[in-house]
C-alpha cells in the first residue's frame, strides 16, 4: 500500500548530539514537508521540497537540516544548534495538483536527555 | 501577518451536536481544510472547501464564508472515537498550508 514511513518513532537523545529522522514514501509525490508540534501550538513548518536537490526554509529552520537525493525520501537532521529539540515531528508530503491534501507519515518523538 | 483563531478546547455529549469554529487572515486564500489528530497520532484529512457553502461528508460537514474570513466543522451525532484535536488549515497564495494551534473537543458520556 502507498503511504509515508516515518522512522523511528520514538528517539531520546543526550544533549550535543545530532540525530536523523527519516521519511520514505511511495506515493510518488513531488512535495515533502517536515513538521514540528508542540503541544498546544499548530504545526509549524521546518523545511519543504517540492522537487528532487531542491529545498526551503521554513519558518523554523534554525538548528535543522534536510536532504532531497531522491524523490522518495527526505531526512531531517536534527543538530545541537536546535536549543529545544523535545517535539512531535511530523514528515508530510503532496502530489502537485494544489488541493493541498497532505499525507501525513506517523510521526516521531524526539525526547532530549 | 497571517493568522488563524480556533477555540483550545470545546467539551460535548456523546449523542449531540458540536460546531467547531476557525477565523483566519491571511495572505490570499486557495482553500480551508479540516484534520482531525487523536493523541500522539498523525493528523488525517477530513474536508477541503475553497467556494463558499456548505460540504457533507457523513456524520461531518464544513462551513466556509470568503468573505467573512470564516469557516466551522459541524460534528453530528457525536461518538466517544471524536475526542481528538481538530486543526484548521488554509492554503495561502503561495500554496503553502498556515495552521490553526487546534482545538481539543472532549467527549462526555
Amino acid at each position: 500500500d502507498g503511504g509515508i514511513t516515518q522512522s523511528p518513532k520514538y528517539l531520546f537523545r543526550k544533549e550535543g548530539q545530532n540525530v536523523t529522522l527519516s521519511c520514505e514514501q511511495n506515493l510518488n509525490h513531488d512535495a515533502m514537508y517536515w513538521y514540528r508540534q508542540d503541544p498546544g501550538q499548530g504545526l509549524r513548518l521546518i523545511y519543504y521540497s517540492q522537487i528532487v536537490n531542491d529545498f526551503q526554509k521554513g519558518d523554523i529552520a534554525e538548528g535543522y537540516s534536510v536532504s532531497r537525493e531522491k524523490k522518495e525520501s527526505f531526512p531531517l537532521t536534527v543538530t545541537s544548534a536546535q536549543k529545544n529539540p523535545t517535539a512531535f515531528y511530523l514528515c508530510a508530503s503532496t502530489g502537485t495538483d494544489h488541493t493541498g491534501e497532505l499525507f501525513f507519515g506517523e510521526g516521531s518523538r524526539l525526547t532530549v536527555l | 501577518g497571517q493568522n488563524i483563531d480556533q477555540p483550545t478546547e470545546m467539551t460535548a455529549t456523546e449523542g449531540a451536536i458540536v460546531q467547531i469554529n476557525c477565523t483566519y487572515q491571511t495572505s490570499g486564500f486557495n482553500g480551508l481544510f479540516w484534520y482531525q489528530q487523536h493523541a500522539g497520532e498523525a493528523p488525517t484529512f477530513l474536508s477541503y472547501n475553497v467556494l463558499d457553502g456548505l460540504e457533507e461528508k457523513g456524520r461531518f460537514s464544513s462551513f466556509l464564508s470568503r468573505s467573512k474570513g470564516y469557516s466551522y466543522l459541524l460534528l453530528k451525532e457525536l461518538q466517544m472515537k471524536d475526542s481528538a484535536s481538530y486543526l484548521c488549515a488554509v492554503l495561502d497564495s503561495n500554496y503553502q498550508l498556515i495552521w490553526g494551534a487546534g482545538t481539543k473537543l472532549i467527549i462526555k458520556p
